[in-house]
């Protein structure tokens, strides 16, 4: 397996613009996070889902964002409008049965 | 609320050092602790912990969970410069399968 893939890799967008970030888990793995890391506060938790469904979207910051999953392999993160303070990279981890999540690559995302 | 703390927050050692990484919490109903090795790009897997008591062990490595003190910690003898990272400590929710992150311990090994 090619592990989780994430896309794009690499983001630089204008404010005010609509961003979406997409990713493939690990064929068979149940769970999907989504988590945004920044040098101020670390790996944050946005969005889970179960078997497509979201569990817990609390984390995730305002109604800018928002997240799907049509289907088991595969799953996006939208921000709309994108703003500089949503500069971050976004990690997409999977796992199976709530055991050890395994991680993308991550998108970096600039807004300038 | 719930929390993962982890301590020191960064660590600059020589190689050749041991090294004990710590991680407390707050979080009533888990079902494991993992450790994360970050270099430049994704955290990778390094150990899931369930029971209190039982070391884990790859190579240098090694992490033990107690869980009446709320707390793991991460040790690594003889460091290298390869072990040059951020290593994070997450929790896996009973309920749900959540997983929530602590902030990380940068470890910097100097040769």
């Amino acid at each position: 397996d090619a592990g989780v893939i994430q896309s794009p890799r690499h983001e630089v967008t204008e404010m005010g613009q609509e961003v979406t970030l997409r990713c493939k888990p690990i064929s068979g793995h149940d769970y999907l996070f989504w988590y945004r890391q920044t040098m101020m506060r670390g790996l944050e938790l946005l969005i889970y889902f179960n078997n497509n469904v979201p569990i817990d979207d609390s984390g995730m910051p305002e109604d800018r964002f928002s997240a799907k999953m049509p289907n088991a392999s595969f799953s996006t993160l939208k921000i709309q409008p994108s703003e500089p303070r949503d500069s971050a990279v976004y990690f997409c981890a999977s796992s199976w049965g709530s055991f050890e999540a395994f991680f993308g690559q991550g998108t970096r995302l600039t807004v300038v | 609320e719930d929390k993962v703390v982890q301590s020191p927050l960064s660590l600059v050692v020589h190689e050749g050092d041991t090294v004990t990484l710590n991680c407390s919490y707050e979080v009533t109903n888990f079902r494991s602790l993992l450790w994360y090795k970050q270099e430049k790009k994704a955290p990778t897997f390094l150990f899931m912990l369930t029971s209190s008591g039982i070391e884990k062990k790859s190579g240098r490595l090694s992490s033990i969970l107690d869980k009446k003190e709320l707390s793991s910690i991460l040790n690594i003898t003889a460091t290298q410069t390869g072990d040059s990272a951020i290593y994070l400590c997450a929790l896996i929710y009973n309920q749900g399968g959540k997983l929530i992150f602590g902030q990380g311990t940068e470890l910097s090994v100097k040769p």
